[in-house]
């Protein structure tokens, strides 16, 4: 099916383990993003890529990793859990950069760490 | 940098009556501005977007919003709420390659 899809959907995961979001888009859009959202803060960028083996820290990367070896394909890694990384998880992809573009949203991935 | 400030974190309206969400932006270039909307359990979908084009935009659903760089906001509106509005709604701006959110404001739609 067309779109971009998230899993797990749900995730508990203990302190201190290593746990990966996956995201997979099949527009090949150019551009994939990860936000966490957390209540009072609406939505906050972890990390982005514009392209295939490029990313960049958005405002939050602190604890996690990407990698985007493939364009439809962009996981999120949390090297160690901690429970401050409990959050719902968002992928998005756009086809261009400068986003006068629709952003498409996955499902989310609630991610909870114990 | 680009930013965007939700005004109430929280809206109840009556079924029928106008829904105003209030959103304004800070920008050092001009900006394309956008209204998402999430529905529980969902991911985020586009209401509507600012481009420059026209500064009433109409969005889907029946909102619409205006952009007025004199006030540097972005408010949200629709004439008669729906009992199916009820749901998060978020203002975001676009820059540096990303869509920076403000922190929501949650519609609630009473009978």
């Amino acid at each position: 099916d067309a779109g971009i899809t998230q899993s797990p959907r749900y995730k508990i995961t203990e302190t201190g383990r290593q746990v990966t979001l996956m995201c997979h888009q099949t527009w090949s859009h150019s551009y994939m993003f990860w936000y966490r959202q957390d209540l009072g803060h609406g939505l906050r960028l972890i990390y982005y890529s514009a392209a295939a083996d490029i990313t960049d820290k958005g405002e939050v990367p602190d604890g996690y990793v990407v990698s985007r070896s493939k364009t439809e394909n962009f996981p999120l890694t949390l090297e160690s859990a901690t429970r401050s990384q409990t959050s719902v998880y968002f992928c998005a992809s756009s086809e261009y950069g400068d986003l006068n573009t629709e952003a498409f949203f996955g499902q989310g991935t609630r991610l909870t760490v114990v | 940098a680009q930013s965007v400030t939700q005004l109430g974190s929280h809206v109840s309206v009556s079924e029928g009556a106008l829904v105003l969400l209030r959103c304004n932006y800070s920008s050092s270039v001009p900006p394309y501005l956008f209204w998402y909307v999430q529905y529980p359990n969902q991911g985020l979908q586009l209401l509507l977007k600012y481009t420059s084009a026209a500064t009433l935009v109409k969005g889907i659903n029946g909102f619409e919003a205006e952009f007025k760089k004199s006030e540097t906001s972005f408010h949200l509106t629709k004439p008669s709420a729906h009992m199916s509005d009820a749901a998060e709604y978020f203002c975001a701006v676009s820059g540096e390659n990303k869509l920076v959110f403000g922190a929501g404001t949650i519609l609630r739609v009473k009978s």
